[in-house]
């Protein structure tokens, strides 16, 4: 258990950029979410998948982000057109599918920075 | 609405001393209940979890929680903290649904322990 994976730890661009954060789940986990992050607040689910099926959106998810996890392996978060308020860390967790009693486990996130 | 209110923004507490982190929940039904813990620049670890049965809750790193249902409350509790449980501590509820990982998390409490 190598734990989930994100890549890249932080990542600054300029507003109107476009941005892609990866996240590796837990091998065996067939679920994958993802959450945001802002200062001073509780992570704000997203999306998830189960194997390669987004099941889910919040309608936090705008337009401009997309999520997709082609081989139900690793997960790719996009966002276009950045904006001052994606500003926020990008949370990805996985877990067993069946099983309420397998947790969440989360990586380390995805700190984003649009100036 | 649903709601998951942590009523303490901050708690400072001297190493060694009692700890109590409130966590109340506005749910249509009695969720599944999580704590987790946020250390800076880092994701977040589960401490504990209730779904049924006993309720108080044992945890990891000493710490329990106490669902109370006439209350809709899930305190977590530790007897002596140690200067490494500062940190950002969060309540979360799931729905007893398939969709049980798409978690809503209280805003935190940044737990400050003094020497």
């Amino acid at each position: 258990d190598t734990g989930v994976s994100q890549d890249p730890r932080h990542k600054i661009t300029k507003r109107g950029q476009n941005v892609t954060f990866r996240c590796d789940p837990i091998s065996e986990h067939n679920r994958l979410y993802w959450y945001r992050q802002t200062l001073g607040q509780g992570p704000e689910f997203l999306t998830y998948f189960q194997n390669e099926a987004q099941l889910e959106k919040s309608r936090l998810l705008s337009d401009r982000f997309s999520a997709e996890r082609p081989k139900g392996s690793f997960s790719t978060l996009e966002i276009q057109r950045t904006e001052q308020g994606d500003s926020a860390m990008y949370l990805c967790a996985s877990s067993r599918q069946s099983s309420y009693n397998s947790p969440l486990h989360f990586g380390n996130g995805t700190r984003l920075t649009v100036t | 609405a649903q709601s998951v209110t942590q009523p303490d923004i901050h708690i400072t507490v001297s190493e060694g001393a009692s700890l109590e982190l409130r966590c109340n929940y506005s749910y249509g039904a009695t969720p599944y209940l999580f704590w987790y813990v946020q250390s800076p620049g880092q994701g977040l670890q589960l401490l504990l979890k209730y779904f049924s049965g006993d309720t108080l809750v044992q945890g990891i790193k000493g710490f329990e929680a106490e669902f109370k249902r006439s209350q809709s409350s899930f305190n977590l509790r530790k007897p002596s903290v140690h200067w490494s449980d500062a940190a950002e501590y969060f309540c979360a509820v799931g729905a007893r649904t398939d969709s049980w990982g798409k978690l809503q998390f209280g805003a935190g409490t940044q737990v400050v322990v003094t020497p």
